[in-house]
């Protein structure tokens, strides 16, 4: 099936900084990348998704790039805060078949320090 | 507006119990999502409905897991004779149905196994 390969497994950065997270697959037939924040307790909540007919979208201090040659992905978060402090998930939608299921990496521990 | 609702927040049984799980997908979402993480891991696919249909069970980890879905409304994840091994947080996870559809995610059920 489909892999994902998600780096770093976690990131500290002081506030202020940037913060990039950056996803790698294998499936061209991927079509559809989001990415989720998930809190302590909580479920995963979408921050951002791409679609593969587009190269980047940004929404205020976080944008995504995809880059479909080279099948990977990336998070950026600019002026970080401390409420960015959380664990990202990228993940991914091969809609190949009738199935529009996720495969998620393995999440990245992002920590901003004030 | 309404999310994705699931219940029990927390389950504790022991093991060779059956338990059920509930979710609520959120109003008009035709398609919907079950997935199991386990502590510090990503999400990992169970089984997908459309409607009360379910097309692919494919992660469906043993013939003990179960689920069903009464029209566009509520699913029941089912697992019977529980091992400590399905201790895990199961997420529910609404879209609407189609290509490149947003899955918006409840807080999960957290089941421990003893």
């Amino acid at each position: 099936g489909e892999n994902v390969e998600q780096h770093p497994s976690t990131l500290s950065v002081q506030e202020g900084d940037s913060a990039v997270i950056k996803c790698t697959y294998s499936d061209s037939a991927s079509n559809y990348f989001p990415w989720y924040k998930q809190e302590l307790g909580k479920g995963p909540q979408l921050i951002i998704d791409i679609r593969s007919n587009v190269g980047e979208k940004k929404d205020q201090r976080i944008a995504v790039t995809l880059n479909k040659t080279a099948k990977h992905f990336s998070l950026h978060i600019t002026e970080t805060q401390p409420e960015d402090s959380a664990v990202y998930f990228c993940a991914l939608e091969n809609s190949g078949g009738s199935n529009y299921k996720l495969t998620f990496g393995k999440g990245t521990l992002l920590t901003v320090n004030p | 507006g309404a999310g994705v609702s699931q219940s029990p927040s927390n389950k504790v049984t022991e093991k060779g119990k059956d338990v059920e799980l509930r979710c609520d997908p959120i109003s008009g979402h035709t398609a919907l999502y079950w997935y199991r993480q386990r502590l510090g891991q990503g999400l990992e696919f169970l089984i997908y409905f459309q409607g009360n249909s379910a097309p692919d069970k494919s992660g469906l980890p043993s013939d003990r897991f179960s689920a069903e879905r009464t029209g566009e409304s509520v699913s029941t994840l089912t697992i019977q004779r529980t091992q400590q091994e399905d201790s895990a947080v199961y997420l529910c996870a609404s879209s609407l149905w189609g290509i490149a559809q947003p899955q918006h995610f409840g807080d999960g059920t957290r089941l421990s196994i003893l």
